[in-house]
């Protein structure tokens, strides 16, 4: 069975510093990994994906994902948080292998609040 | 804007009324789906459409009731609803089919629901 794990409810940084917003995953076959963005009444939007190749994945804002198949980890980082970046932020895996109608399932999310 | 819109943004019912929720996506996509979020949870995947065709219901109670005319339209009508289905709605869709699994899903802003 596919999971995800956002260990962290709420990550605070500092503007200016570098973020992390972990997210852990497990599924059977190759992994699909997504990372998206959700702001106050606002809906999903997507980051960035992780299929195939390069291990660090690059996406919209600034984001980065590193992708760790030992660690079965797809970390969302960037270098310098600005305070616009404050929102809601969603890990999800689908399974690769097979079928291409497999569900797309979430973490619970995970706060970010980037104080000035 | 990520190409999907829905209607109404904010509703709220009685337990004994009869609404719908619309989505529309411009897109040209040709899977589109229903989540439902509520509160310190993960997303749930409610419905999912493939080519108008409805290819998973996540044992949704029968008082939500989508349907999907065409590729661009979805709806979930709802009737007697309970107060914990009070949530936001979120529309999203996808370009499935060969090497659909790889592609990013585009969510809509969502319908607040409250149901009194």
């Amino acid at each position: 069975a596919q999971s995800v794990a956002q260990p962290e409810d709420q990550v605070n940084v500092a503007e200016g510093n570098p973020l992390t917003v972990k997210c852990t995953y497990s599924v059977s076959g190759n992994p699909y990994l997504f990372w998206y963005v959700q702001y106050p009444n606002r809906g999903l939007q997507f980051l960035l994906k992780y299929i195939t190749g390069d291990n660090l994945v690059k996406g919209s804002y600034g984001f980065e994902a590193e992708f760790n198949k030992s660690q079965t980890s797809f970390h969302l980082k960037k270098p310098s948080a600005l305070v616009s970046d404050s929102a809601l932020y969603f890990c999800a895996v689908r399974d690769g292998t097979g079928s291409n109608t497999g569900k797309l399932i979430f973490g619970q999310g995970t706060t970010l609040q980037v104080k000035p | 804007e990520t190409g999907v819109t829905q209607t109404p943004r904010h509703l709220v019912m009685g337990m004994t009324n009869k609404k719908s929720l619309k989505c529309e996506q411009h897109l040209g996509h040709n899977a589109m789906y229903w989540y439902k979020q509520s509160a310190k949870k993960p997303l749930e995947l409610m419905f999912v459409y493939n080519f108008k065709e409805q290819t998973e219901n996540n044992s949704v109670p029968s008082r939500f009731s989508p349907e999907c005319p065409n590729s661009s339209h979805l709806f979930l009508h709802l009737h007697t609803l309970q107060p914990e289905d009070s949530a936001l709605y979120l529309c999203a869709s996808s370009q499935d089919g060969s090497g659909g699994a790889s592609n990013e899903q585009f969510f809509g802003p969502g319908t607040r629901l409250t149901v009194l």
